[in-house]
């Protein structure tokens, strides 16, 4: 097993930045992945390869992974990005999840 | 467009079987590593099993392993899952996903299906 934690939530005023943390053994060894997810909505790739942005999301997102945290950066935090939000790292084969962070905007 | 459409979910009592279906269109498929990952209502994401496109490399988490199996057909753009000996935390809404052939500790899941619902009663 492979264990990647997340603060359980994190409110932000619009415009400012929101800081995910994901801690995991040696994470900094491995890519790192971030998922965002919107109540009734599937998850949506938002960080590849630690620091790579998929086409169709905004710069506002950014990343960075070294040691054994991983961490999401939304700068200029707008009322969309409300969600919560998932690391996932490859350990052994097998994709594991953060617990995931949930983002409140107000 | 890439679409995963999830068929199959249900009511179920423990210990019984379901199998899955996704759906696949708009990409090649078939260059497609594909990812099953599931979600209890409420809680956070568990990925279950992956399937390379040859159906050489299946892998499992260690919570459905030997109860789950994985499988795809290229020709029918379909990935399946049978699950068996079901048990009422496998309740959860489940995924299919897609993952670009290569590194798989590379290659980002980077295309999600809008998810089927599973639930076991006692």
């Amino acid at each position: 097993s492979y264990d990647l934690t997340q603060p359980p939530s994190l409110s932000v005023s619009p415009g400012q930045t929101a800081i995910i943390t994901c801690s995991g053994d040696k994470l900094g060894d491995k890519y790192a992945f971030w998922y965002q997810q919107k109540p009734g909505q599937s998850p949506v790739l938002v960080i590849y390869q630690d620091t790579k942005r998929p086409s169709g999301i905004p710069e506002r997102f950014s990343a960075s992974n070294s040691g054994n945290t991983a961490t999401l950066t939304i700068s200029g935090t707008q009322a969309m990005d409300e969600a919560d939000y998932y690391c996932q790292a490859w350990h052994r084969g097998i994709a594991f999840f953060g617990t995931g962070t949930r983002v409140t905007v107000v | 467009d890439v679409q995963l459409v999830e068929s199959g979910g249900g009511l179920v009592q423990s210990g019984m079987s379901l199998t899955l279906s996704c759906a696949a269109s708009g990409f090649a498929f078939e260059d497609h590593v594909m990812h099953w990952v599931r979600q209890p209502p409420g809680k956070g994401l568990e990925w279950v099993s992956r399937i390379d496109w040859r159906s050489d490399t299946l892998v499992y988490a260690d919570s459905v392993r030997g109860r789950f199996t994985i499988s795809r057909d290229n020709a029918k753009r379909t990935l399946y899952l049978q699950m068996n000996s079901l048990r009422t935390e496998d309740t959860a809404f489940y995924y299919c996903a897609s993952q670009a052939n290569g590194d798989y500790s590379q290659n980002p899941i980077d295309s999600w299906g809008q998810g089927t619902l599973v639930t076991v009663s006692s």
